[in-house]
């Protein structure tokens, strides 16, 4: 079955850290750019951040800059997100996604999300 | 940056009418790299259109998207019950805010 399941989200304190992963099967991971997608409760999208089929080229939005860091493993078929210094304004569910071949934006496969909580 | 403004916010309607879904950007899109998702709620996004008039794989053809430069548009013929939910466009990375599409 092609899918991606993610993995990792947790309750965490401000200033902590957590490391999101999305396993995806049923499809060749190497041949696709990936992103992550957040959705706060009750908001809608923000593309937090993208990664290249072969992990050589990563974008961010400005807002986790610095803070977070996107990555790959095609060994592994798995991607990641590195999340440090976690702030009140950063809960959401993460979403993994494939992007349609070529390297357009455009989502076509999209992991169930995994929830971000930040409290103290 | 390029911000995508959707309209209206929240679009009632009865199953079997006719919707229209706007999207406007901030800059000409040009190409017309656009797409289209639906959300229900507790669900991930699913993408319905692609490059602004391609329906994705296993969308059925009463959606359908037009549009080039600022200007794009989502059109459900005949709205099923399983057709109300949330619609976002997105362009290269932005998302629109949203159009609610609710029962009338």
């Amino acid at each position: 079955e092609v899918q991606l399941v993610e993995s990792g989200g947790a309750l965490v304190q401000p200033g902590g850290s957590l490391r999101l992963s999305c396993v995806a099967s049923g499809f060749t991971f190497s041949r696709f750019w990936m992103s992550w997608v957040r959705q706060a409760p009750g908001k809608g999208l923000e593309l937090v951040a993208n990664i290249n089929e072969e992990g050589t080229y990563t974008s961010h939005v400005d807002s986790v800059k610095g803070r977070f860091t996107i990555s790959r493993d095609n060994a592994r078929d798995a991607l990641y997100l590195q999340m440090n210094s976690l702030r009140a304004d950063d809960p959401a569910v993460y979403y993994c996604a494939r992007h349609i071949p070529g390297g357009a934006m455009d989502l076509d496969l999209w992991g169930q999300g995994t929830l971000v909580t930040v409290s103290s | 940056e390029i911000v995508l403004t959707q309209s209206p916010g929240t679009l009632s309607l009865s199953p079997g009418e006719s919707a229209t879904l706007s999207c406007r950007a901030s800059q000409s899109l040009g190409s017309g790299e656009l797409a289209w998702y639906q959300q229900k709620p507790g669900q991930a996004p699913r993408l319905l259109i692609y490059r602004a008039s391609t329906r994705a794989t296993g969308i059925p053809d009463r959606f359908s998207g037009r549009g080039s430069g600022t200007d794009f548009t989502l059109s459900i013929s005949r709205v099923e019950p399983e057709d109300f939910a949330v619609y976002y466009c997105q362009q290269r990375g932005p998302f629109g805010q949203g159009t609610k599409l609710e029962i009338k």
